[in-house]
């Protein structure tokens, strides 16, 4: 069955960097566009990035516009997060989500459980 | 961006009430509207797809309506296990989602 496994949260002081991975398995990892969605504390989801299925397009949330990379590694069925220049409203859980496509319609069918970020001195 | 707004933001139910959940977009997004279920500690799961198409493996109860700007999510009869906190989203353009309408129990 289709899983997705977040990983690389952790307690990080204000303006490091974080690379968070996203480790799918159960389908074909190539033919998905992949997210990134966040939940701060107390707070609503939040979309933050997608790349296409073979990472030619990337888009990003303005909130993280600049500061944000997203990748993937077809070749080991993996998702990345580059987050550079961290700040405490960057904490938050993050989930990978896998897009789901037919006509023109997009929803996220699959969710990981999500990895907690900590930005604080 | 295209902004969703959610309402109410919280509700208290009883198990068999009937329970609607109505999402606003700030301009029209035809049916690219999807909700999902978050339960703490869970990856949140798709519910309704394109407005009105229910995910597969998801019970009968739940439903969703509307097109344009307005848009309903309705669980006939509320069930122990939907006690959990409810978005919308839409993919019309950048995604972005609701607010969140949190399902207490009464």
């Amino acid at each position: 069955q289709v899983q997705l496994v977040e990983s690389g949260g952790g307690v990080v002081q204000p303006g490091r960097s974080l690379r968070l991975s996203c480790e799918a398995s159960g389908f074909t990892f190539s033919s998905h566009g992949m997210h990134w969605v966040r939940q701060a504390p107390g707070k609503g989801l939040e979309w933050v990035a997608v790349i296409s299925y073979d990472g030619s397009k990337k888009y990003y949330a303005d909130s993280v516009k600049g500061r944000c990379t997203i990748s993937r590694d077809n070749s080991k069925s993996t998702l990345f997060l580059q987050v550079d220049s961290l700040r405490p409203e960057d904490t938050a859980v993050y989930y990978c989500a896998r897009e789901k496509t037919y006509s023109s319609f997009v929803n996220f069918d699959h969710w990981g459980l999500g990895t907690l970020v900590t930005v604080s001195s | 961006d295209i902004q969703v707004t959610q309402s109410p933001s919280s509700l208290s139910s009883s198990v068999g009430d009937r329970v609607t959940i109505t999402c606003r977009a700030s301009q029209s997004i035809h049916t690219y509207l999807n909700w999902y279920q978050h339960k703490p500690g869970k990856a949140p799961q798709l519910l309704i797809h394109a407005a009105s198409s229910l995910q597969s493996g998801v019970p009968l109860r739940f439903s969703g309506s509307g097109s344009g700007t307005d848009f309903t999510l309705t669980i006939s009869s509320l069930q122990s296990e939907d006690f959990a906190t409810y978005y919308c989203q839409q993919t019309y353009s950048v995604p972005t989602f609701g607010q969140g309408t949190k399902v207490e129990m009464k």
